[in-house]
């Protein structure tokens, strides 16, 4: 079975640049997740999905993040214009539905 | 609110056992995680446990929970130099599954 498969795997940009990520769950899987994880800290959620809803985006920094899940199915997260303290590694899970949560490899994004 | 904590380091030598401590808040968490980071990688599940379980064991993984004084603990037995990585209690949030985690372990395996 393929975990969760995300791109790009680094990406460098100056502030003020915009930057966008994208991670396919595993296949079947209804719930995604997408987590940012700044350096020496442990992962925090910024949005949820089930299928194509959003379930959870209360940490999500709206003026400035956005992510959709149009089909259900991949996702793509979005960072317009970035600032110097999102460099971070961004993270994508996805579960069957709300279970355990299985984690993509992650994009690691620097801001200069 | 919730809140997850752990201590930051925990150095052992190959062969002995590793204990990895987190204490948590929220205690209406269904279930308890510890995942696994190597450098450079994305987090690896390594086990779970049900909130109305006390132990779990998995291989060379012991998981001991205590749910009155909400504190988790993983245990490694004969710890190995492959074991070297940062390991991450979470708990499960609310009906949503939201993972809240800890800050990290990082153990170090001397040889």
């Amino acid at each position: 079975e393929a975990g969760v498969a995300q791109s790009p795997r680094y990406k460098i940009i100056e502030k003020r640049q915009s930057v966008a990520f994208w991670c396919n769950p595993i296949s079947g899987h209804a719930t995604l997740y997408w987590y940012q994880q700044i350096l020496g800290q442990g992962p925090k959620l910024l949005i949820q999905f089930q299928n194509n809803g959003v379930v959870d985006d209360s940490q999500l920094p709206k003026d400035r993040f956005s992510a959709e899940r149009l089909k259900g199915v991949d996702s793509t997260l979005k960072i317009q214009p970035a600032k110097l303290e999102d460099s971070a590694v961004y993270l994508c899970a996805s579960s069957l539905d709300g279970g355990t949560q299985y984690f993509g490899p992650g994009t690691r994004l620097l801001v200069l | 609110g919730e809140d997850v904590e752990q201590s930051l380091f925990l150095s052992v030598r190959e062969g002995d056992s590793s204990v990895i401590n987190c204490t948590y808040t929220d205690s209406s968490s269904t279930y308890l995680y510890w995942y696994k980071q190597e450098p450079g990688a994305g987090l690896q599940l390594l086990t779970y446990i049900f909130s109305n379980m006390d132990m779990k064991q998995d291989q060379r993984l012991t998981v001991l929970l205590n749910k009155k004084d909400k504190h988790l603990s993983l245990r490694i037995a004969d710890t190995q130099t492959g074991d070297s990585a940062i390991y991450f209690c979470a708990e499960g949030s609310g009906n949503t599954g939201k993972l809240i985690f800890g800050q990290g372990t990082t153990l170090q395996v001397k040889p």
